[in-house]
């Protein structure tokens, strides 16, 4: 069965711009978590979708926004892009059923904001 | 708000030795569900192992396994029989009760495997 999936790898965008990023969970998970990790803040928690609804949402800013699609496919954008969200946005997949919480990783999107 | 603390920024270990990674959390919650990860230098994150709070018995998966003390708010992670591949940051992360998805972690141990 295949991973999770995320477009693009990689990104150089420049300050005020906004970005678009990409994840396909594993085939049968309904629920997609997005997460950031930076040297500074460590991972943090942006949001969680399930059948199209934002369930749960981490502190920031309402530049960064999501979406999921009918086939649990989802993506998240971030506007008007500052020097500190440079960052790697990692995303994750869960079955969402008792005993099979477990959420798996994507390979991530490392953007790089100059 | 639940907090995950990881006291050991780095660790090392002689191959084929074993290595204690230490957790802590805090959490007001009964129902919970805490998980190690392991994010090598390619930054993909690879579960290790994971324990239910409500369960008593500690995990394991093969080389790895778990202490999970509940009161004390405990969760190592024992690594055995050392690997260079075992080389990697590792995570400690606590998840709520079933259908919270957020997961909250700590600010991860380098774990360096000598030869």
């Amino acid at each position: 069965k295949a991973g999770v999936t995320q477009t693009p790898r990689y990104l150089i965008k420049t300050r005020g711009q906004q970005v678009t990023l990409s994840c396909s969970p594993i085939s049968g998970h309904r629920s997609v978590s997005w997460y950031q990790q930076t040297p500074g803040q460590g991972l943090q928690f942006l949001f969680e979708y399930f059948s199209e609804t934002q369930r749960n949402k981490g502190n920031f800013p309402g530049r960064f926004s999501g979406r999921q699609f009918s086939n649990s496919r989802s993506e998240m954008n971030v506007s008007t892009l500052e020097l500190g969200d440079s960052a790697l946005y990692l995303c994750a997949s869960s079955r969402l059923e008792l005993e099979q919480e477990t959420q798996y990783f994507g390979p991530g999107t490392r953007l790089l904001v100059l | 708000a639940q907090t995950v603390t990881q006291s050991q920024p780095e660790m090392s270990v002689q191959e084929a030795e074993t290595v204690t990674l230490s957790c802590t959390y805090d959490t007001s919650e009964s129902d919970y569900y805490l998980f190690w990860y392991k994010q090598p230098p390619s930054r993909q994150m690879i579960l290790v192992i994971r324990q239910e709070a409500y369960k008593q018995q500690n995990a394991t998966e093969n080389r790895f396994s778990v202490n999970f003390q509940k009161a004390a708010k405990s969760f190592s992670l024992k690594i055995s029989d050392s690997q260079l591949g075992d080389a990697a940051m590792y995570f400690c992360a606590y998840r709520g009760g079933f259908g919270n998805e957020k997961l909250t972690f700590g600010t991860g141990t380098r774990l360096t495997i000598i030869p």
